[in-house]
């Protein structure tokens, strides 16, 4: 079974631009949740998704979204990018959530911003 | 979700079982210990949870003391491979579904 697919891995954007990210599932998982990871503040819970619909969010700005289509795959969208955003954006699925399935990482899409 | 306190790193010797702790003591009866690790450059992975009774899989093996205030995660012979940032999280199945990984330790295996 293919894992979960991150895409682009690497991204280098420049302040005030917006970027879009796109994660595919494990094939059968409803549930993708985004976490944003810098050396300072670790592993931070951005959203999660189940069945296209957000049922949680962490406490980003809104200048982060995402969006969950009908066949599971997930963007999530960061406007007006800042210097701070630059970091690790991980996504994850699981089959009904991450707290009643475990979680399956895919390995990251690497923002820069300059 | 109860808070977990790690150690920020350990050693271990590679072939040796790796003992690593977790403390939970505030836990609720109805809050799953999970443990995840993360390999540098990669996402994290899933590893195992339990509830109460001990768990093994393939990757390693979970005890979770009787009061459930604590639990190893053991891995029975540690490689290098081994070598990541461990997460010991403690949640309740069910209602918000947002998990939240704490700073975690770092394993160092040695050769």
């Amino acid at each position: 079974k293919a894992g979960v697919t991150q895409t682009p891995r690497y991204l280098i954007k420049t302040r005030g631009q917006q970027v879009t990210l796109s994660c595919s599932p494990i094939s059968g998982h409803r549930s993708v949740s985004w976490y944003q990871q810098t050396p300072g503040q670790g592993l931070q819970f951005l959203f999660e998704y189940f069945s296209e619909t957000q049922r949680n969010k962490g406490n980003f700005p809104g200048r982060f979204s995402g969006r969950q289509f009908s066949n599971s795959r997930s963007e999530m969208n960061v406007s007006t990018l800042e210097l701070g955003d630059s970091a690790l954006y991980l996504c994850a699925s699981s089959l009904q959530g991450p707290k009643s399935s475990p979680l399956h990482f895919g390995n990251g899409t690497r923002l820069t911003v300059t | 979700d109860a808070k977990t306190t790690q150690p920020t790193s350990m050693d271990c010797a590679e072939g040796r079982a790796a003992n690593l702790p977790c403390n939970h003591s505030t836990i609720s009866g109805n809050e799953y210990v999970y443990w995840y690790r993360q390999i540098h450059s990669q996402g994290p992975q899933y590893i195992i949870h339990g509830l109460k009774n001990n768990e093994t899989n393939e990757m390693a093996s979970l005890i979770i003391t009787e009061d459930r205030k604590s639990s190893t995660l053991i891995l029975p012979h540690a490689t290098l491979r081994d070598t990541a940032v461990y997460y010991c999280i403690a949640s309740a199945q069910g209602g918000s579904e947002k998990l939240v990984f704490g700073k975690g330790m770092k394993l160092t295996v040695n050769p």
